[in-house]
């Protein structure tokens, strides 16, 4: 079946350093990829998605790279902010119609502090 | 445009009563996804509902059921509460799923139901 594996957190980061979040999945076919992220006392947001290989999702200055030869869409952003404390969560959906669903890692807590 | 959004905020239940949850999709949005997040569990899939029928569930026991209304919203029901259901559920909306896996799905804020 499918999954996805995040690097064990919390997270601490001063600002402006540079953020890493790796994510590994393991899929049939070919999944689309996800970055959501979970404010403090907020349901999940998208932060940024790839629906094939080589694809790279962008917002907000994260950015993650589709790759099919390692199975890895990990996160990252050049200069965190305190506002970007928050859980975020990768997943992938694959398949169509009632197969078609969202898995999810299981999140990772970044702490940025000033 | 009003986004997802999901009723009570709140919710707490002793062991052994139900619970209701209801959610409300974006407007034009006709499928509708029950999570529970669980503390130390990450998101898990529940339940799927499009056009008024269920077309997937998670690996979760027949007391937790749903349905979803003419008018798309929906509501999850939780029957003979344990106090591992203590989560936060979420639910999520989509346009109609087409046959393309990148369909993005809406979350609201979630419901926080505890289980004394």
């Amino acid at each position: 079946g499918n999954s996805v594996t995040q690097m064990e957190g919390p997270v601490t980061l001063s600002e402006e350093a540079f953020l890493t979040i790796n994510c590994t999945y393991t899929a049939t076919g070919y999944p689309s990829l996800f970055w959501y992220v979970q404010y403090p006392g907020e349901g999940l947001q998208l932060l940024l998605k790839a629906t094939k290989a080589d694809d790279k999702g962008s917002n907000k200055g994260f950015e993650a790279t589709y790759r099919k030869e390692t199975t890895s869409f990990h996160l990252e952003k050049g200069s965190v902010q305190v506002s970007d404390s928050a859980v975020y969560f990768c997943a992938l959906r694959s398949g169509s119609g009632a197969n078609s669903k969202l898995t999810f890692g299981k999140g990772i807590t970044l702490s940025v502090r000033p | 445009e009003a986004g997802v959004t999901q009723s009570p905020t709140h919710l707490i239940k002793t062991r052994g009563q139900q619970a209701t949850l209801r959610c409300s999709p974006i407007s034009g949005h006709t499928s509708v996804y029950w999570y529970q997040q669980a503390l130390g569990l990450g998101l898990q899939f529940l339940l799927w509902y499009d056009e008024g029928e269920e077309r997937n569930r998670g690996n979760f026991p027949p007391r937790f059921s749903g349905r979803q209304f003419p008018n798309y919203s929906s509501e999850l029901n939780v029957n003979a509460l344990e106090l591992e259901d203590s989560a936060l559920y979420l639910c999520a909306s989509s346009p109609r799923v087409l046959a393309g896996s990148g369909d993005t799905q809406y979350f609201g804020p979630g419901t926080r139901l505890t289980v004394l």
